[in-house]
């Protein structure tokens, strides 16, 4: 099955400064990668996602890169803020809402002001 | 904006007993899972369900069951609660992708 692996797992930034989270995956098959912000007594929500066919996506402030060949994906967070403190997960799996989708074990992002 | 409901925020349990978790979505998903979060292991599936009355074994399923009678709730059974099920449970739906998830059940098994 696909295994995941997320690194680091903590994580503290001065506010404006840019964070990057660095993900792997095992199964080449994989071809849907979110990401999930986690902010405290609430559930994951989706902050931006990549499929394979695009090596890259922004969203403002939020990026993430996807590197097929070496099955690796980042988020980058640039000017970060207060309120981009959270826990932060990475995940992949084969597009469609029926499949299982495999999590990394989380970031704990703290931007100190 | 989907709405994924979990019962209960908090539940305290003695150790043998029966748990029922619930989960509503009011999105008319056809897929619904459960996961539980655990810290420096990340969100694991325990089972999804892909259709009312279908289901499917996720990573960790053992001391767990579960019950999809409706297409908009999903429940997990804990059939005799064990101290090593305390964790924080959460839900999700999707149609397609992403999911969408509940603000979860923290379990405590004592």
């Amino acid at each position: 099955g696909e295994n995941v692996e997320q690194h680091p797992s903590t994580l503290s930034v001065q506010e404006g400064d840019s964070a990057v989270i660095k993900c792997t995956y095992s199964d080449s098959a994989s071809n849907y990668f979110p990401w999930y912000k986690q902010e405290l007594g609430k559930g994951p929500q989706l902050i931006i996602d990549i499929r394979s066919n695009v090596g890259e996506k922004k969203d403002q402030r939020i990026a993430v890169t996807l590197n097929k060949t070496a099955k690796h994906f980042s988020l980058h967070i640039t000017e970060t803020q207060p309120e981009d403190s959270a826990v932060y997960f990475c995940a992949a799996s084969k597009a469609g809402g029926y499949q299982k989708v495999t999590f990394g074990i989380g970031t704990k992002l703290q931007v100190i002001p | 904006d989907v709405k994924v409901t979990q019962s209960s925020r908090y539940l305290v349990k003695r150790t043998g007993e029966k748990v029922f978790l619930e989960c509503v979505q009011d999105m008319d998903h056809e897929n619904m899972f459960w996961y539980r979060q655990d810290p420096g292991l990340g969100l694991r599936l325990i089972y999804f369900s892909y259709d009312v009355k279908m289901k499917e074994k996720g990573d960790i399923p053992e001391g767990y069951s579960v019950s999809r009678e409706k297409k908009e709730r999903f429940s997990l059974i804990l059939e005799s609660a064990s101290t090593n099920q305390t964790s924080m449970y959460l839900c999700a739906s999707t149609s397609d992708s992403p999911l969408h998830f509940g603000n979860g059940t923290r379990l405590t098994v004592t």
